[in-house]
């Protein structure tokens, strides 16, 4: 299958500061990235939609100005969590979709955020 | 109504036994249909696509479509301990931009 990337696989930072996720495509082009959040025990939430070279469509209830996301390539998407607070803290997984025919999504091994 | 349904479980088999999940969706037009596999603490790691009705085998794996039922399975022959995990169904709506929407999740667990 695909391989996508993440990086950091986990961060901890101080309540106010901000904390940017890469995702990446390795082996393919990306042109539509979704990043989602799952807090412990609890099923993927998706975040958004990016997509290269526009603006991302994010869910009902999610604020784009505090989840920052820019798909300025075909293989790298970046997700920026502005003023993190303890809330914040979960665990972030992107995924990229391979092709639009077959809709396969594939993820990346995640990022766990933690917000002291 | 949730647009991908799944049980919770946890389902528990013993070791051999073949383990099996469903789901049901509610778009009628879904056109693609995915298994993911989730281990604790782990991203989902996809094992199977189906998009027309029927059985699609992938070794101990096969995926089942009804979609004038509007249900996928997922049967897991000789399940092993390793099998423990959760699984999830999602479903790619035709409208929307062709969304993937993801159920809640089953929680199998195979006994040794």
């Amino acid at each position: 299958g695909a391989v996508v990337s993440q990086h950091p696989s986990w961060v901890i930072c101080k309540s106010g500061t901000s904390v940017k996720i890469e995702c990446r495509s390795l082996d393919f082009q990306a042109t539509t990235m979704f990043w989602y959040r799952q807090f412990p025990k609890q099923s993927l939430m998706l975040m958004a939609t990016s997509n290269e070279g526009s603006k991302a469509t994010y869910e009902q209830g999610v604020e784009k100005d505090k989840f920052l996301i820019n798909h300025a390539s075909l293989t790298l998407s970046t997700l920026t969590v502005t003023s993190a607070h303890p809330e914040d803290s979960s665990f972030y997984i992107c995924s990229a979709r391979v092709s639009s025919a077959n809709n396969e999504q594939f993820f990346g091994p995640g990022t766990r955020l933690t917000v002291l | 109504q949730k647009e991908v349904e799944q049980n919770s479980g946890p389902l528990s088999v013993p070791e051999g036994a073949i383990a099996s999940l469903n789901c049901t969706y509610s778009d009628r037009v879904s056109q693609s249909f995915f298994w993911y596999r989730q281990y604790s603490g782990k991203s989902p790691e996809l094992i199977m696509s189906i998009y027309s009705n029927g059985d699609k085998e992938d070794g101990r794996f096969t995926a089942q479509l009804n979609k004038a039922s509007q249900y996928v399975s997922l049967l897991i022959r000789d399940s092993q301990p390793s099998d423990s995990a959760t699984y999830l169904c999602a479903v790619s709506l035709a409208t929307g931009g062709f969304k993937t929407i993801f159920g809640a999740g089953t929680r199998l667990f195979v006994k040794a």
